[in-house]
């Protein structure tokens, strides 16, 4: 089944501490994103992927660092969290650059950083 | 900067009526716009997605409309069902940028009363 899966879908934590949220998506799309959700703000883009090895800034980059070692996967890293950072973290991919297919998300990832 | 807005922000409607939820966006240079569903603690599923060349979209009981021009699309849900109750959002995909930009909406809370 072609999906994109997170991991883990619950995560709480404390300030300073550094985790990683994990990304794999099965379908060999080439661009990968990750995405932040909170209310009033709706959904904003962090990073994006336009394949291995290339990365770049979203709207929200900022406390965030992402990878892109493999087509498949592709991890926000947290290196020390801090409370404004609890929100509902969704990947996301595609094959061709976000133009022309829809985009495919995994269920979400609800950190809370207290 | 782009900007996309939804209206209404809730829609509480009975059991087989035909609904429009709205969309509106401030920028008519897009490559495509998407309207996608999402339902409590899930991800987002697409629904419709529709090229900027293009007028509208169905499917099934779909139909989603694009009006470039004015910076309008609508999504149009006939003989609704209780299944359909979740939040509908779109989002464009913006040219006046140096990467695939995603622009969310708020989203449309709807509701479908058996």
């Amino acid at each position: 089944e072609a999906q994109v899966t997170q991991n883990p879908r619950y995560l709480i934590t404390v300030t300073g501490k550094k985790l990683t949220v994990t990304c794999s998506q099965n379908m060999n799309h080439e661009y990968m994103s990750w995405y932040r959700q909170d209310p009033g703000l709706g959904l904003r883009q962090i990073y994006y992927s336009m394949n291995v090895e290339v990365t770049d800034k979203g709207d929200v980059p900022e406390g965030y660092k992402v990878s892109r070692k493999e087509k498949r996967n592709f991890p926000l890293i947290l290196e020390s969290p801090s409370p404004n950072q609890t929100s509902l973290y969704f990947c996301a991919s595609n094959p061709n650059r976000g133009r022309g297919s829809p985009l495919h998300f995994g269920n979400g990832t609800r950190l809370t950083v207290t | 900067k782009q900007e996309v807005t939804q209206i209404p922000a809730a829609l509480s409607v009975p059991e087989g009526e035909n609904l429009v939820l709205n969309c509106s966006f401030t920028d008519s240079a897009i490559y495509n716009l998407q309207w996608f569903r999402q339902d409590p603690g899930k991800g987002l599923t697409s629904l419709l997605l529709i090229q900027s060349s293009q007028r509208e979209q169905t499917s099934g009981r779909l139909n989603a409309s694009l009006d470039k021009s004015s910076g309008r699309s609508t999504l149009y849900i006939a003989a609704s069902q209780p299944g359909d109750s979740a939040t509908y959002l779109c989002a464009v995909i913006s040219l006046k940028t140096s990467y695939d930009k995603v622009i969310f909406g708020p989203g449309t809370s709807l509701s479908v009363i058996p």
